[in-house]
């Protein structure tokens, strides 16, 4: 039973390179976000998804890009990395937004 | 603009003592809470949550209490336990007929229960 799958765990990107985070669920949730925590921030939003091949904004969508092509996966990218992106990212899944699980975490530094 | 506050960053208690952590919001919109627990290189997990149509949640020894009229809700934590050390965070959501699950999460509070 794995829940919310994130990869990679950990990654150092060079300021401007790109990259994708991938999440997956294997509990047939519809909906499904993207967050990033900061220290002193808590965790903030960045987008999210209600559905295969839907996506919306959240409170900081700034520099990154989702898509959602099929129900169990949701991809955050980025398309040219900053410094300000160094954070943790937590991807989460929900049934139509209750009973959130979590994944671990993908920790990304830019450097 | 923060619209879930928690503004103590850290709480040291001692075993078998009461844990209060606190919990304001600005917006009236939110009507449900909820509380998460967060261990270290862990995502976070549900612990407790309240309807804003309740003013007490009790769940063994968590219990919630929400303050309407004063945007506030505290998490109680009776007896604190060792184990109960993380990181834990305040959420709010506005549901309703279009409700989308989107969480505001608070900043976050780091309880240390000492032995």
């Amino acid at each position: 039973n794995a829940g919310v799958t994130q990869t990679p765990k950990f990654r150092v990107l060079k300021t401007g390179q790109s990259m994708t985070l991938l999440c997956a669920q294997d509990m047939n949730h519809e909906y499904m976000y993207w967050y990033r925590q900061d220290p002193g921030m808590g965790l903030r939003l960045i987008h999210y998804s209600v559905g295969e091949g839907t996506t919306a904004k959240g409170e900081v969508p700034d520099g990154y890009n989702v898509s959602r092509l099929k129900k169990q996966n949701f991809l955050l990218g980025l398309e040219s990395a900053a410094p300000s992106q160094t954070s943790v990212y937590f991807c989460a899944s929900s049934w139509m937004g209750y009973g959130y699980t979590f994944g671990s975490g993908t920790r990304l530094t830019v450097v | 603009d923060q619209q879930v506050k928690q503004n103590s960053p850290s709480l040291s208690v001692q075993e078998g003592r009461i844990s209060i952590l606190n919990c304001d919001y600005t917006n009236s919109m939110f009507d449900y809470f909820l509380w998460y627990k967060k261990y270290p290189a862990e995502g976070p997990t549900f612990l407790i949550s309240i309807s804003s149509i309740k003013d007490k949640n009790e769940d063994g020894r968590f219990t919630v209490f929400l303050n309407k009229s004063a945007k506030h809700l505290s998490l109680h934590i009776v007896p604190s336990q060792p184990g109960d050390s993380a990181v834990y965070f305040c959420a709010a959501s506005a549901g309703g007929s279009s409700n989308t699950g989107k969480l505001i999460f608070g900043q976050g509070t780091t309880l240390q229960v000492k032995p």
